[in-house]
């Protein structure tokens, strides 16, 4: 079932643009993560926050936590060309040692 | 370091034909692994999870099946490919036993079942 849903589905930009993606998910979580997926590849994972966490950075990522909201959003600062990927949302349901639910993903395209 | 690698890159096999699809991890051990699927344009479906040699957990019911003979190889297999089998398969691996660590995922086998 898919727990995670990202918001928007597509989302075009221009180069240097801040680009913002949401994901709203359903049950109680261990983590939150996102990950990014080029077309036709594997999936990289970029960051981890913790239930207990509510804002972690990495590099141009911004990822925030409202687990009242059971909300997440990832910001890319400054994009890049080299920036345009799928990125998906992925929760750790809390409770056991049950695998990654992904939603669908959010389509992002960073124009030069 | 660890990787993961996972082949083929691509197959196209057709309607009834058997499938087999491996994944091999390295510089770990007692990894969860895991089978992945993506429809065009859509997200992850778990099809089967491993946390240890021989335990497997299916998550979808379907004709594909799911082996784990050895620590770190993770199989995906079907008797009779159907055409809706056609997708991206995506092998992952994650630290077992614990929570809050990501997924490393396989390069992925794209199939097209005809």
């Amino acid at each position: 079932s898919q727990q995670g849903e990202e918001d928007p589905q597509a989302l075009s930009i221009q180069e240097g643009e801040n680009a913002t993606m949401n994901c709203s998910y359903k049950t109680s979580i261990n983590n939150l993560q996102w990950y990014r997926q080029n077309s036709g590849r594997g999936l990289v994972h970029l960051i981890l926050i913790r239930s207990n966490e509510r804002e972690k950075h990495s590099g141009r990522l911004r990822v925030t936590l409202d687990t009242s909201k059971k909300s997440s959003s990832l910001l890319i600062t400054a994009s890049r060309a080299a920036d345009t990927a799928s990125y998906f949302c992925a929760t750790d349901p809390r409770g056991g040692n049950t695998p990654l639910v992904f939603g669908k993903g959010t389509r992002l395209s960073v124009i030069a | 370091s660890q990787t993961i690698h996972q082949w083929p890159a691509t197959l196209v096999q057709p309607v009834g034909s058997p499938l087999s699809l491996e994944c091999t991890v390295e510089g770990t051990s007692n990894p969860n692994l895991y089978w992945y699927r993506q429809a065009a344009g859509r997200g992850l479906q778990l099809l089967f999870y491993s946390v240890g040699i021989g335990q497997i957990s299916s998550e979808v019911p379907q004709n594909l099946s799911a082996s784990r003979p050895q620590d770190r190889q993770f199989i995906l297999s079907s008797k009779k490919l159907l055409l809706s089998d056609s997708g991206f398969y995506l092998c992952a691996w994650s630290v077992g036993g614990s929570v809050n660590y990501g997924y490393t995922f396989g390069s992925g086998t794209r199939l097209t079942v005809v």
